[in-house]
């Protein structure tokens, strides 16, 4: 049984607007969660975290937001590069492990 | 540094046949994991490990076996290679435990089992 769920296999967005990238959780002692990025060929590198304590964490033109009452986050990237055509893997922390999300693949078109 | 390195790149075998996927981190990392990736699904966690000597199983555990004498390597090991074991294989290692440390993977294996 999937505990991160991401919905959206892809999304199109053009350059300079808000990418809006969701996951579902079903365990609520998750205690942190985690965004990577993944080109093609290569292995995931990690892009930014938040605590279940915070509601919000921002690094630059990625920020993602927690909703623990709907076990919902989201990654938003402003404004959107053709760079960040990747796919984007949620992640949550249990303990000594982290639980993958499917994967959303975005393409930033010009 | 050169972070987590996986040999080899790619790899084809038949049924039956065992190989060993090579995991070396040069980042005094204590942990260690495993995982494989199909084809639109995500990462699934084969084996972990927290230290030299100590090993754990993830989520898909079965047809593999691992060891870490070491801190720097930790190799998998596929004995009877079946058709359902054809992945893309990322090792990964992180200082401490998964939720306060990222992960570094390494740029994966992958293997085809004809």
């Amino acid at each position: 049984d999937q505990q991160v769920k991401q919905n959206s296999p892809s999304l199109s967005v053009q350059e300079g607007r808000i990418s809006i990238l969701n996951c579902d959780y079903t365990n609520s002692m998750f205690d942190y969660f985690l965004w990577y990025k993944k080109y093609p060929a290569e292995g995931p590198t990690f892009l930014i975290s938040i605590s279940s304590i915070k509601d919000k964490n921002e690094d630059g033109r990625f920020t993602v937001f927690l909703n623990k009452s709907a076990k919902h986050l989201s990654l938003h990237i402003v404004p959107s590069q053709p760079g960040d055509s990747a796919v984007y893997f949620c992640a949550a922390s249990e303990v000594d492990k982290l639980i993958f999300g499917t994967g959303t693949r975005l393409q930033v078109f010009p | 540094n050169a972070g987590v390195t996986q040999t080899p790149k790619f790899r084809i075998l038949k049924i039956g046949q065992s190989m060993t996927l090579q995991c070396a981190q040069d980042m005094n990392h204590n942990y260690m994991y495993w995982y494989r990736q199909d084809p639109g699904m995500g990462l699934k966690l084969i084996y972990y490990s927290v230290g030299a000597g100590i090993t754990d199983k993830g989520e898909v555990p079965n047809g593999y076996n691992v060891s870490r004498s070491t801190t720097e390597d930790f190799p998998l090991r596929l004995e009877l290679a079946a058709p359902s074991q054809t992945s893309v294989y990322f090792c990964a290692s992180s200082y401490w435990r998964a939720s306060y440390n990222e992960q570094f993977f390494g740029p994966g294996t992958r293997l085809t089992v004809l």
